[in-house]
């Protein structure tokens, strides 16, 4: 059974810290995906990264692929408040579009 | 904003109750998942619907069906709706090109099951 497994599930930063989510997948799959999701609203893409050491980054955020090792990391660097959200790393093992996501990492950056 | 929108974006059924929920995808997209978010938990794939016909499935029951129209649109149904049903669907669009585009999430429909 594939699983998606993230840690934390849950992160209270400081405000000026740096913080390391981490996604882990059982399975093969060349692409991995983040997406963040404020409260009661739609699932955003971050970053798409498609294949092995791929690095991307975006603000504040930066996020990695390792398929050997089938784990993933986003990187927060000097968080801020804006940053507060859930987020979702998933996978697509079967190259179809069908993602498998985790549980997310529910982020709340404090002042 | 993606492009794709999802009606209607709030619905309240009771157990037993039938619902559709729709889905527009973005211009230029041909595929559409759907997927089932319950509260505090990642989504959920249901299916994916491309050039009209299911083309791949989590694990859901049957009574939850769908289609998707020559205009790549799609429709989420769901019969004899249990309480569990209770979440918010999501559905997504992307061109039919694997490995090199991603989902566009439209802004969910949350389903209350009474």
């Amino acid at each position: 059974e594939l699983k998606v497994e993230q840690n934390p599930l849950f992160l209270s930063m400081q405000e000026g810290k740096n913080y390391t989510i981490y996604c882990n997948y059982s399975t093969t799959s060349d692409r991995l995906y983040w997406y963040r999701q404020d409260p009661g609203k739609s699932l955003e893409s971050l970053f798409v990264l498609l294949s092995n050491g791929a690095v991307k980054q975006e603000g504040r955020l930066m996020a990695s692929l390792d398929t050997k090792a089938r784990l993933s990391t986003l990187h927060i660097t000097a968080a801020v408040h804006d940053l507060s959200a859930t987020y979702f790393c998933a996978v697509d093992p079967y190259n179809n579009n069908d993602m498998r996501f985790g549980a997310g990492t529910r982020l709340t950056v404090k002042p | 904003e993606t492009g794709v929108t999802q009606s209607p974006t709030h619905l309240i059924k009771t157990r037993g109750q039938q619902v559709t929920l729709r889905c527009s995808s973005q211009s230029g997209h041909n595929t559409v998942s759907w997927y089932q978010q319950a509260l505090g938990q990642g989504p959920q794939f249901i299916f994916q619907y491309y050039r009209e016909e299911e083309n791949g499935r989590g694990n859901f029951p049957p009574r939850f069906s769908g289609l998707q129209f020559p205009n790549y649109s799609s429709e989420l149904n769901v019969n004899a709706l249990e309480l569990d049903d209770s979440a918010l669907y999501l559905c997504a669009s992307s061109r039919r090109t694997p490995g090199t585009d991603t989902q566009y999430f439209g802004p969910g429909t949350r389903l209350t099951v009474l």
